[in-house]
């Protein structure tokens, strides 16, 4: 298995400040993902980070809200910018890799309340 | 596009019986892939099983087993012998088959578990 790690694990912000959250996998996986899970939601994928290259933002997400960075294969960050209560989640890392059988785990998830 | 449906927003099982959760997916590809993850109080989301869709055989791990109805579209988790450890929150996910890693997920199911 991989053991993700994510830090912040919470934090409390002001409106219109900006959060980086880090995430990092203790090896290397193929993919990271970003996912948001709203308070009483399920999950929802915001992005797909990539290798050295712009991250592959879904719909409804924009890389100006949510720019994400992967400088390596075990290491990626997403930052909330411009925040507003409407972000207050939790943002969960994944990582995916494919041998012995494709597994994607899950970090512990950064839980964000914007004030 | 893939979706999933969980219609059950709560279950609750006496200690050492038997429970099933229901998903019932949608999907256009031919090729995919099929899971149940796990996502105790703590937070951290847990893979429980997974099933290749091309595979006609249930997938089984342990107490937990799953029965995948193709035609049907439904993919149903059963977990024996029920433990206190179970009660979590359990989500059913699907992600197409290919290079098409995301993972779609229903909304969950609340699974209590009583003494």
């Amino acid at each position: 298995s991989a053991v993700i790690s994510q830090k912040p694990s919470r934090d409390i912000c002001q409106r219109g400040t900006s959060l980086t959250i880090q995430c990092q996998v203790d090896s290397q996986v193929t993919m990271m993902f970003w996912y948001r899970q709203q308070p009483g939601q399920s999950l929802t994928l915001i992005a797909t980070a990539n290798q050295g290259s712009e991250a592959t933002y879904e719909s409804g997400f924009v890389i100006d809200k949510f720019p994400i960075s992967r400088p390596n294969l075990t290491f990626s960050t997403l930052t909330v910018s411009n925040m507003s209560p409407e972000d207050s989640s939790i943002y969960l890392c994944s990582a995916a890799r494919w041998a012995p059988q494709e597994t994607q785990y899950f970090g512990p998830g950064t839980r964000l309340l914007v004030l | 596009a893939q979706t999933v449906t969980q219609s059950q927003p709560e279950m609750s099982v006496q200690e050492a019986e038997t429970v099933t959760l229901s998903c019932t997916y949608d999907t256009s590809e031919s090729d995919y892939y099929l899971f149940w993850y796990k996502q105790p109080p703590s937070r951290q989301m847990i893979l429980v099983i997974r099933q290749e869709a091309y595979k006609q055989q249930n997938a089984t791990e342990n107490r937990f087993s799953v029965n995948f109805q193709k035609a049907a579209k439904s993919f149903s988790l059963k977990i024996s012998d029920s433990q206190l450890g179970d009660a979590a929150m359990y989500f059913c996910a699907s992600r197409g088959g290919g290079s098409n890693y995301k993972l779609t997920f229903g909304k969950g199911t609340l699974l209590t578990v009583n003494p």
